[in-house]
């Protein structure tokens, strides 16, 4: 199936730990998003990746680090993990140009304890 | 700052009513609109979108938007929902290459609709 899939969906962990998030995606899209949705389902772009290439960057904390080792891959490694960082994190993918849409993966939901 | 508010936090329908939910936007630049819809526990996934043309779009699920240039307005609309319809529903706004093609969202609305 063509989709946008990112691994865990769910996450559990203590805080101080690091762990990384990955997705994937087949739709031969050339830009991949990572987004916030807090607990009030509010939506925050964090980072997004042009062909491997970083371009959105938002105000996030530097243990946020995301990695794309290609196009279709952008995984999000998170260091020193805090109780605030519980949140679900979505991964999206879609052509560069303004018409095209976002396409979503199912979502992380990350919980720390 | 470029921005997307939905005046709606929560509304609450009974079966058969008529939806509206508000959506403004506040960018000078084209910009391409779309609606996305959240089930519980589910992904987002795209309810309908307007590039140019016709300011009147339809999409899914019986869902249609009307764009308003002068009102920087793209507000969502159905005739008659269902309670299958109960969800989280975002604006979504994406911007030109000068933006880097960023997509923001709106805050959400939460619909729940009575059986």
């Amino acid at each position: 199936d063509t989709a946008v899939s990112q691994t865990p969906k769910y996450l559990v962990t203590q805080m101080g730990n690091d762990k990384s998030i990955k997705c994937e995606q087949n739709l031969g899209h050339d830009t991949m998003y990572w987004y916030k949705q807090d607990s009030k389902k509010f939506l925050k772009i964090m980072f997004s990746y042009n062909n491997k290439e970083l371009i959105i960057n938002e105000t996030v904390p530097n243990r946020f680090s995301p990695k794309s080792p290609d196009k279709a891959h952008l995984n999000l490694h998170i260091n020193s993990l805090e109780l605030g960082d519980s949140a679900v994190y979505f991964c999206a993918s879609s052509h560069r140009d303004r018409n095209s849409p976002l396409h979503f993966g199912n979502g992380t939901r990350l919980t720390v304890t | 700052a470029q921005s997307v508010s939905q005046h709606n936090h929560h509304v609450i329908l009974s079966e058969a009513a008529s939806l509206e939910l508000g959506c403004n936007y506040s960018y000078g630049g084209t910009v391409n609109l779309f609606w996305y819809v959240q089930y519980p526990g589910q992904h987002l996934q795209l309810l309908l979108k307007y590039f140019s043309g016709d300011p009147l779009v339809k999409g899914i699920k019986g869902f249609e938007a009307e764009f308003i240039k002068s009102k920087f307005s793209f507000n969502l609309r159905k005739p008659s929902v269902q309670w299958s319809d109960t969800a989280e529903y975002f604006c979504a706004v994406k911007m030109g290459a000068r933006n880097n093609n960023d997509m923001r969202f709106g805050a959400g609305t939460r619909l729940t609709v009575k059986p």
